[in-house]
């Protein structure tokens, strides 16, 4: 299987909790990108990779978020001090190159805080 | 600000007959479109794209017409299939991608 793989598929955590979500891009993909998608709403971009550094994240919501990438291949969102409105789908995409590359999603993490 | 805008949540479809999902864009600067396809418990993926210099791009059953001057995309699909049930999401790219809020369509058979 040679597409995105994203875990933990679901994850329901309690409020005030940090969680770890972590995307496993398509190999030798070097864009990587982290969108949030509410119930309702549509892809909310939070961050973009072009191999490990992030030239933009300007998505990202507050300071609770942050997202790192190693070896131009994992990458990891962390939420801290989850909020009940943090719980959403959190899609993970990879592009050959970014820019308009078409872009590979995973199936996502459902994050539900109680 | 939503830059990119699917006015409507669902579209329900007889099978057979033409399915049309339209997206309205606000920023001139968008220069290439994609739609994508999204069952449930899975991600989005890749249906169809154009380039702003083209005004239409087909590819089998998927049509997808741009109309620059009003700024507006649509995806006609003909003829709708049980199996196109799923969200359709139409995204516009300048630098990056924004995305609209998806369109649910329904084919009833």
């Amino acid at each position: 299987g040679a597409g995105v793989s994203q875990s933990p598929s679901n994850k329901v955590t309690e409020k005030g909790k940090d969680v770890e979500l972590r995307c496993d891009p398509i190999s030798g993909h070097t864009a990587l990108y982290w969108y949030r998608q509410s119930l309702g709403q549509g892809l909310e971009f939070l961050i973009y990779f072009q191999g490990n550094s992030a030239p933009d994240k300007s998505g990202l919501p507050s300071d609770r978020f942050s997202a790192e990438r190693t070896g131009g291949s994992v990458s990891t969102l962390t939420i801290q001090r989850t909020q009940q409105e943090d719980s959403a789908v959190y899609l993970c995409a990879s592009s050959a190159g970014g820019g308009r590359e078409t872009q590979y999603f995973g199936p996502g993490t459902r994050l539900l805080v109680l | 600000d939503q830059q990119v805008k699917q006015n409507s949540p669902s579209l329900s479809v007889q099978e057979g007959r033409i399915s049309i999902l339209n997206c309205d864009y606000t920023n001139s600067m968008f220069d290439y479109f994609l739609w994508y396809k999204k069952y449930p418990a899975e991600g989005p993926t890749f249906l169809i794209s154009i380039s702003s210099i083209k005004d239409k791009n087909e590819d089998g059953r998927f049509t997808v017409f741009l109309n620059k001057s009003a700024k507006h995309l649509s995806l006609h699909i003909v003829p709708s299939q049980p199996g196109d049930s799923a969200v359709y999401f139409c995204a516009s790219v300048f630098n990056k991608f924004y995305f609209g809020s998806g369109t649910k369509l329904n084919v009833k058979p």
